[in-house]
Formats: structure tokens, C-alpha cells, sequence
């Protein structure tokens, strides 16, 4: 079972809607959850990370956890062109800063 | 903003040849990481490597794969005899201690092709 799994889309909306990215995760270790943002042939940029369940904002996004379920959301507001991209959710445990695990992430297009 | 430069950008070798990857990671930061990625499939961790030496590593990371900081700026991956499969965007992150270690800075990474 792979450890962080995501829809790989791509999920096309149109400019301004609000966009909705999910995972699942199986190892009930992980503590730190992130999303990166990684457009075509750059590296993954950190977008932002929570502790553990609850919702983190930031701007027009938002991230949630909830570890009940073991499901990992970010929303995008007001979604622009530029928001188009790959989004990675990604996981930690407590122990190990080094190994973070992505999932396979979900091609976003925001049509003007 | 500081940021992690690799180099190459691209290589191409011949299957059975050394290739090593450069990185300058973050100045100030203590953690530094290989990841890959194959084309089209999720980013996968490689190793890690803190203190002058490896922290972590995964079940890809075999004999074949070493890194290096040599001069106490770069961070190097070295792979000793290239396989097709090693075929991959290879990036290069870092990051700090504490909770700034959830803050991993990725290069544009090193496409490495084998033929």
C-alpha cells in the first residue's frame, strides 16, 4: 500500500473557482503534513505545512488534516492561471526529519 | 531569496559510467537531502545527510550511490556505474534544524539521462 496516495487529475477549473486537492495517507506516524507546489521541469516548493490534525490558512489557501480519517486537504480561493501547476502533498513522522513522502501529485490547470 | 543551485542542469551518459551531481544547498542550513524523480512518477527520498554524514537513507540509495560534502559548501551524489533505470530528475534539498526542518528548499534539479 503506498503510503501517501493522490488523485494525479489533471483537474482542470476555471479562473476564480475554488479548488479542492485530497490525499490519503496509511502510516498513522506521520505527524507533519505539507503541500508543495511544483511547476514543469523546477524543483517541489514548499507552499506550506500543519502539525498534526486542524487547518492552517494562508492567503488564499488552506490546508487540513484530519488524522481520524487520514485525509489531507488543500483548498485554493479565488484560483488564478498561475496557481497552474503539479501540487504534492507530502508527510513526515516525529522522528525523522529527513524522510519526507510525497504522493505522486495532481496536475492543476486554472483556465482564464 | 536564498536559494539551492544544482548543477548540471542535464547530462547525458553511457550506461556504466560515474556520474556525479552538484548541489550548494542553503548556507546556513543543516540538513541536506537527495530526492528523484522518474519521469512521471512521485518524488522519492534518496538520503540524507547531516554532520558530515548520512542520517537516513532509503532502499534505492544502494551501494552504487554516495554523497559527499566535500569543502563544507557543495553537496554531492555520486553514482558509480549508472543503470538505465537511474534514468531520473535528481534533486537536491535543504533545510534547517528545529521546525525550520519541515522547510525543505529544492533545487531546479539535474536531469541525468542514461543511454
Amino acid at each position: 500500500q503506498k503510503e501517501v496516495e493522490q488523485d494525479p487529475g489533471p483537474l482542470s477549473v476555471p479562473e476564480g473557482a475554488i479548488v479542492s486537492l485530497n490525499c490519503t495517507y496509511s502510516n498513522s506516524a506521520f505527524q507533519y503534513f505539507m503541500w508543495y507546489r511544483q511547476y514543469s521541469r523546477k524543483g517541489p516548493e514548499l507552499l506550506m505545512y500543519t502539525y498534526s490534525s486542524g487547518n492552517k490558512e494562508d492567503g488564499r489557501f488552506t490546508a487540513q488534516v484530519d488524522k481520524s480519517s487520514k485525509y489531507i486537504s488543500l483548498f485554493i480561493r479565488d484560483s488564478q492561471p498561475s496557481d497552474s501547476a503539479t501540487y504534492l502533498c507530502a508527510a513526515r513522522d516525529t522522528e525523522g526529519y529527513q524522510k519526507v513522502t510525497f504522493g505522486t501529485g495532481t496536475k492543476l490547470q486554472v483556465i482564464p | 531569496e536564498p536559494e539551492v543551485t544544482q548543477t548540471p542542469s542535464h547530462q547525458v551518459t553511457q550506461m556504466g559510467q560515474e556520474v556525479i551531481l552538484r548541489c550548494v544547498p542553503i548556507s546556513n542550513h543543516l540538513y541536506f537531502y537527495w530526492y528523484r524523480q522518474i519521469l512521471g512518477q512521485k518524488v522519492e527520498f534518496l538520503v540524507s545527510f547531516y554532520n558530515n554524514e548520512i542520517s537516513e537513507k532509503s532502499e534505492i540509495f544502494d551501494d552504487q550511490f554516495s554523497v559527499e560534502r566535500p569543502d563544507g559548501s557543495n553537496f554531492t551524489l555520486k553514482i558509480r556505474s549508472t543503470k538505465l533505470e537511474d534514468s531520473a530528475m535528481y534533486f537536491c534539498a535543504s533545510s534547517g534544524a528545529g521546525a525550520g526542518a519541515n522547510v525543505l528548499t529544492f533545487g531546479a534539479g539535474s536531469r541525468l539521462t542514461v543511454l
